[in-house]
């Protein structure tokens, strides 16, 4: 696509429940990031994927957290048993390669109530 | 740790004022990018700068690279309203360069 599509833009559940948000990177790009911002605090990073490579999940907070990426395209973020300091904007980048900028998604906000 | 300070936290100006954002580390950067995030929406790359010294200009925007690549500054030239949001400056982490390291930030407010 056009740019890098995130869904739902935003999304409020209750604590316990499990979410998953949605990223569909700009097509061709061959790195998929994901990232966290908190209010008062700076981009996160939480889990990276290249390609056909293993990801690299060193960012990701708990066990709660998981991502996948489907042939090489679409991402999911999952989070389970929400709790209320995972509410946040949860971004998503794409990129063509190292030395290149990364174009972002507008964003999931999630609220854990 | 590489780390990225970004100095000031927020800023409020006046329309037509100008203004210099800071983003600072003991670090040295192969390379540093500058995004612009407005409310509601992701970062959008500005520029890339990677050579130390370096002075790029997009229209009212000038960015500078340190020279020992530690540091990198922004300044606009007459503020206006559209340039309202969050800078960020970002830069490859060190053994794993495909991976970025965002600042802290700078909320910049210009008011008509």
């Amino acid at each position: 696509g056009a740019g890098v599509s995130q869904s739902p833009s935003n999304k409020v559940t209750e604590k316990g429940k499990d979410v998953e948000l949605r990223c569909d990177p700009i097509s061709g790009h061959t790195a998929l990031y994901w990232y966290r911002q908190s209010l008062g605090q700076g981009l996160e990073f939480l889990i990276y994927f290249q390609g056909n490579s293993a990801p690299d999940k060193s960012g990701l907070p708990s066990d709660r957290f998981s991502a996948e990426r489907t042939g090489g395209s679409v991402s999911t973020l999952t989070i389970q048993r929400t709790q209320q300091e995972d509410s946040a904007v949860y971004l998503c980048a794409s990129s063509s390669g190292q030395g290149y900028g990364y174009t972002f998604g507008s964003g999931t906000r999630l609220t854990v109530v | 740790t590489q780390l990225l300070e970004q100095s000031p936290q927020f800023l409020s100006i006046q329309e037509g004022e100008n203004l210099t954002v800071y983003c600072n580390s003991s670090s040295v950067f192969s390379s540093l990018q500058w995004y612009r995030q407005e409310p509601g929406e992701g970062p959008v790359l500005l520029v890339t700068v990677v050579t130390g010294g370096e002075v790029k200009k997009l229209k009212r925007l000038t960015f500078q690279f340190g020279d020992a690549r530690k540091d990198s500054s922004l300044h606009i030239t007459a503020a206006q309203p559209g340039d309202t949001g969050l800078y960020l400056c970002a830069g490859p982490r060190r053994g794993a360069t495909n991976k970025l390291i965002f600042g802290t930030g700078t909320l910049l407010a210009v008011q008509p």
